[in-house]
């Protein structure tokens, strides 16, 4: 199986402040369509997952654009460019080349 | 508007059985790759299984192969998640959530609680 290693897994920030979570796979997830299907998930506290950025850097309809993805490969990057409150919660990539789908351990983002 | 909602969830025994249920609203559900995925505090999120629109292909984590069957009633718009011989590691939150494409998640519901323990 793929392995998806996230990091930090702890992630105290200042409002206001930039913020970047690492991503990465232990093989590529480069599919043979062209497409590379890592996406991101926030879960906020008490509430279900949601999906923010999908094929690395497409951000989905009403996430602010302060969020963005980024990388190639094996690795990815989340960034925040400025926290705001709404922002806390645990944030997982995930790989969709492979089965079986793996989600990353998850980052706790926190204020 | 889009709504998912799970039930059937509960404490059972180790050894027993459940069966899950997933309802689902404003999607065309008969179109739909639909999934169960999990919540542990020790594991975090895992993918549990992933079921074709037709029911024709089905893929399961191999940590429950032989112990789960997903089902669909594409008539009633429901996904189903039969649990046979449960064990603790199997105490989770378990979504049903619509893959739009290859993983990407674009609907969850809001979860249903299995708790595994004598």
């Amino acid at each position: 199986d793929v392995v998806m290693t996230q990091s930090p897994l702890s992630l105290p920030v200042t409002l206001g402040q930039p913020a970047s979570i690492s991503c990465r796979s232990s093989q590529s997830l480069l599919y043979s369509d062209g497409n590379t299907y890592l996406h991101w998930f926030q879960q906020r506290p008490g509430q279900s997952p949601r999906r923010l950025i999908y094929n690395v850097s497409q951000r989905d309809s009403g996430v602010p654009d302060r969020f963005s993805g980024t990388g190639s490969g094996t690795d990815f990057t989340l960034q925040i460019s400025r926290v705001e409150a709404e922002d806390v919660g645990i944030y997982y990539c995930m790989q969709g080349t492979y089965w079986p789908k793996i989600f990353g351990q998850g980052t706790k983002l926190e204020i | 508007e889009v709504q998912l909602v799970e039930s059937g969830g509960g404490l059972v025994q180790p050894g027993g059985s459940l069966r899950l249920s997933c309802k689902a609203s404003g999607i065309t559900f008969s179109y739909s790759w639909m999934s169960w995925i999990r919540l542990t505090p020790g594991k975090g999120l895992e993918w549990v299984a992933n079921m074709h629109p037709d029911g024709s292909v089905t893929d399961y984590v191999d940590s429950v192969k032989g112990r789960f069957t997903a089902s669909r009633d594409n008539a009633k718009n429901s996904l189903y998640l039969q649990m046979n011989n449960l064990r603790a590691e199997d105490t989770a939150l378990y979504y049903c959530a619509r893959d739009a494409f290859w993983g990407a998640i674009d609907y969850w519901g809001q979860g249903t609680l299995v708790t595994v323990s004598s």
